[in-house]
C-alpha cells in the first residue's frame, strides 16, 4: 500500500461550523504534513508531525488545529473558518521523521469551501 | 495508485553539467503540469509549469519538456549549481485546481 488517503474529498462548511479533515497512510512513515493550496499556486506548508509530535507550525491561525492520534493518522480540526480559508488541503507523508527524507507521498487533497 | 510517478528517488550531477529529472503520468486527461523544488523544513517552491498545448517551456536555466504521447515530462537544469540541490516534485492536474504529485527526486549537485 503506497497511498496516502484523505477524507472527505470535498467539504462545504459555514463559518460557525466545526469539521475535521482526515489523512491516513500505512507505509510506516514517521513524518506527516498538512499543506494548503490555493488554485494554481504551490502548496504552502502548514504543519509537520514527526514521530507523532508536532515539529513545525508555520504560523497557522488557531482556527486550524492538527492532531496526530497515531503514526498512521493525521487530522486537521477546523473551527470558525473564514471564506479565504477555502482551498485544497493536502496531506503528505515521508519515511523519516527528520529532515533527511527523499520521497514525500501526497494524498489527493480535500477541497474545502467556506461559505 | 500513483497517477504521477518519479521513478528516480535520487540523482547526483557535477556542477556545471545538465540535470535531467523525469516524471511519468498515467491519466491522459492531465493538461497542466508543474515542477516544484523543496528544501528541507520548507514548503515546496514553484519552479516552472507547462500546459498541454505546449511541448516545451523555458525559464532561465530551467526547461520543462512535455511528451503527451508518452505521458512523460522532464525538467532540465543547465548549468547545474550547488544551490539547486533539493528535492524536486512534479505535479499534474486535469483542471488546474487539484494536483497529483510525484514522490520527488532528490538532486545533489556536486561542486
Amino acid at each position: 500500500d503506497t497511498e496516502v488517503t484523505q477524507t472527505p474529498k470535498h467539504l462545504v462548511m459555514g463559518m460557525t461550523n466545526k469539521k475535521s479533515l482526515k489523512c491516513e497512510q500505512h507505509m510506516g512513515h514517521r513524518a506527516m504534513y498538512w499543506y494548503k493550496q490555493k488554485a494554481k499556486k504551490p502548496p504552502e506548508l502548514m504543519f509537520v508531525y514527526s514521530y507523532e509530535k508536532l515539529s513545525i507550525n508555520e504560523s497557522v491561525p488557531s482556527r486550524f488545529s492538527p492532531e496526530c492520534p497515531n503514526s498512521s493518522l493525521l487530522n486537521l480540526h477546523l473551527h470558525a473558518l473564514q471564506p479565504e480559508d477555502s482551498a485544497l488541503y493536502l496531506c503528505a507523508s515521508s519515511q523519516d521523521g527528520g529532515w533527511s527524507y527523499n520521497e514525500q507521498f501526497f494524498g489527493p487533497g480535500t477541497r474545502l469551501t467556506v461559505l | 495508485d500513483q497517477q504521477v510517478k518519479q521513478n528516480s528517488p535520487s540523482l547526483s550531477v557535477q556542477e556545471g553539467r545538465i540535470s535531467i529529472l523525469n516524471c511519468d503520468y498515467t491519466n491522459s486527461m492531465f493538461d497542466y503540469f508543474l515542477w516544484y523544488k523543496k528544501y528541507p523544513a520548507e514548503g515546496p517552491t514553484f519552479l516552472i509549469s507547462i500546459s498541454s498545448i505546449k511541448d516545451k517551456n523555458e525559464d532561465g536555466r530551467f526547461t520543462v519538456f512535455l511528451n503527451k504521447s508518452a505521458k512523460h515530462l522532464s525538467l532540465h537544469i543547465v548549468p547545474s549549481q550547488p544551490g539547486d540541490s533539493a528535492v524536486y516534485f512534479c505535479a499534474a492536474s486535469e483542471t488546474g485546481n487539484q494536483f497529483y504529485f510525484g514522490t520527488g527526486t532528490s538532486l545533489t549537485v556536486i561542486p
